[in-house]
């Protein structure tokens, strides 16, 4: 079946413009996270979806920073007034369930391949 | 806050070789640890996944242990083909707290040339 999307695949802007991002989960998965990937580096958590709400949006790095998840679906990144540090692939992330209640859930989160932003 | 590093960084050795790549966590308290793959331009695979209670698991050629009271995991490749060539990252899930968000390391490049 279909794994998680991503689109674009690759994204160049100019310092100070806005830019979404979109991923598209696997269907039916209620969990949706997203991550940020610098060269060299690991993932580091930015937002974390349950259906449609953020249920943790801690690792997000500041204001300019935004997403949505409508509908339980789709989800957009949103980065306002981007900045050249902002450069990274963005990752996402589904998975089946997510932790409520205070559980875990122990499964294995699907990665999409990225959308790698370049800001110029 | 927990971190996770990952030695060697980079590794580039001849087909047909075992290999280990180790993964180490300051904070013991995990609920699991979780091995994966990342191709140049790809998303992440799952390889490994490791529950707190448990001591190693096993995939093909892929065999994954935790000593979580000592904070160390090892991943050990057996004859290993040009195909293993990626990048290998470990992630930990904490015991508590928040989401339960992993935290992943820098990873490990293997090459492993014909």
């Amino acid at each position: 079946g279909a794994g998680v999307s991503q689109t674009p695949s690759n994204k160049v802007t100019e310092k100070g413009k806005y830019v979404e991002l979109r991923c598209d989960p696997i269907s039916g998965h209620t969990a949706l996270y997203w991550y940020r990937q610098s060269l060299g580096q690991g993932p580091e958590f930015l937002i974390y979806f349950q259906g449609t709400g953020a249920a943790d949006d801690s690792g997000l790095p500041n204001d300019r920073f935004f997403a949505v998840r409508p509908e339980g679906s789709v989800s957009t990144l949103k980065i306002q007034r981007t900045e050249r540090g902002d450069s990274a692939v963005y990752l996402c992330a589904s998975s089946l369930r997510g932790t409520s209640g205070g559980t875990h859930s122990t499964d294995t989160q699907y990665f999409g391949p990225g959308t790698r932003l370049t800001v110029l | 806050k927990q971190e996770v590093t990952q030695i060697p960084a980079a590794l580039s050795v001849p087909e047909g070789e075992n290999l280990v790549l180790n993964c180490s966590f300051t904070d013991s308290a995990i609920y699991n640890l979780q091995w994966f793959r990342q191709d140049p331009g790809k998303g992440l695979t799952s390889l490994l996944l490791i529950q707190s209670s448990q001591r190693e698991q096993t995939s093909g050629r892929l065999n994954a242990s935790l000593d979580k009271s000592s904070g160390r995991s090892t991943l050990y490749i057996a004859a290993s083909q040009p195909g293993d060539s990626a990048t290998y990252l470990c992630a930990v899930r904490p015991e508590s707290g928040g989401s339960y968000i992993p935290t992943f390391g820098r990873g490990t490049s293997l090459i492993v040339h014909p």
